[in-house]
């Protein structure tokens, strides 16, 4: 069975400080993707990253980067110099072809 | 403009009362889905669609139906909604498979009595 664990439920943290979002999820398939979403407090759902089982490569874009460890089955979303506007919550998924089961999200409070 | 739209936003109603969600797409995407969202639990999926007349069930498919007559639209049904049924509903959108970017629409968020 798949499964994907967001452990952390709440985060705050002060701004400019740099967050760690953890995910860690569970398949027996070798191929599959891993995604994070973000929901900001208006509620829509925001696509942030998409990474395949085969791709091990750390991501950057900006102040957000990607840590994708299959060895532990990780696929980690630090923020760095958090700003207020990165309050939301924060969705970890877990897809093959046809389902996809997300975690149950962290949300992430930054502090002015 | 690329979206994803769903009606209603916002409806109350009442139990065993038979209602529609509507969810459209104007990008020509194949693989189509219905999530709920619930506190403490998440984005779970109901139903999804690979293409037109192609629909299985995700994790919570109890007390929804769904139709994937053209490939844009793709209606939740909730023949009788229970109480258990109030949630924030999304639908969602990608170009293939559900292992490419989803395109959510807005949220539907619905009440039952």
């Amino acid at each position: 069975a798949q499964k994907v664990t967001q452990a952390q439920t709440e985060i705050s943290v002060v701004e400019k400080e740099d967050v760690t979002l953890d995910c860690v999820y569970e398949t027996r398939d070798t191929t599959y993707y891993l995604f994070w979403y973000k929901q900001p407090p208006s509620g829509e759902l925001v696509f942030l990253i998409r990474r395949n089982s085969f791709d091990e490569q750390n991501e950057i874009s900006g102040r957000y980067s990607w840590n994708f460890q299959k060895s532990t089955s990780s696929f980690n979303f630090t923020i760095t110099a958090s700003q207020v506007v990165d309050s939301a919550v924060y969705f970890c998924a877990l897809s093959r072809d046809d389902k996809i089961i997300f975690g149950k999200g962290t949300r992430l409070h930054i502090l002015p | 403009e690329a979206q994803v739209t769903q009606n209603p936003r916002y409806l109350i109603t009442v139990t065993g009362k038979k209602l529609t969600v509507t969810c459209s797409q104007n990008m020509n995407h194949e693989y189509m889905s219905w999530y709920r969202q619930d506190p403490g639990l998440g984005l779970r999926q109901i139903y999804y669609s690979m293409n037109v007349e192609v629909t299985d069930k995700g994790d919570v498919p109890e007390g929804y139906k769904v139709s994937r007559k053209e490939k844009r639209n793709f209606p939740l049904i909730l023949e009788s909604p229970s109480p258990n049924q109030t949630s924030l509903y999304f639908c969602a959108s990608s170009l293939r498979v559900s292992s490419y970017e989803q395109y959510f629409g807005p949220g539907t968020r619905l009440t039952v009595t």
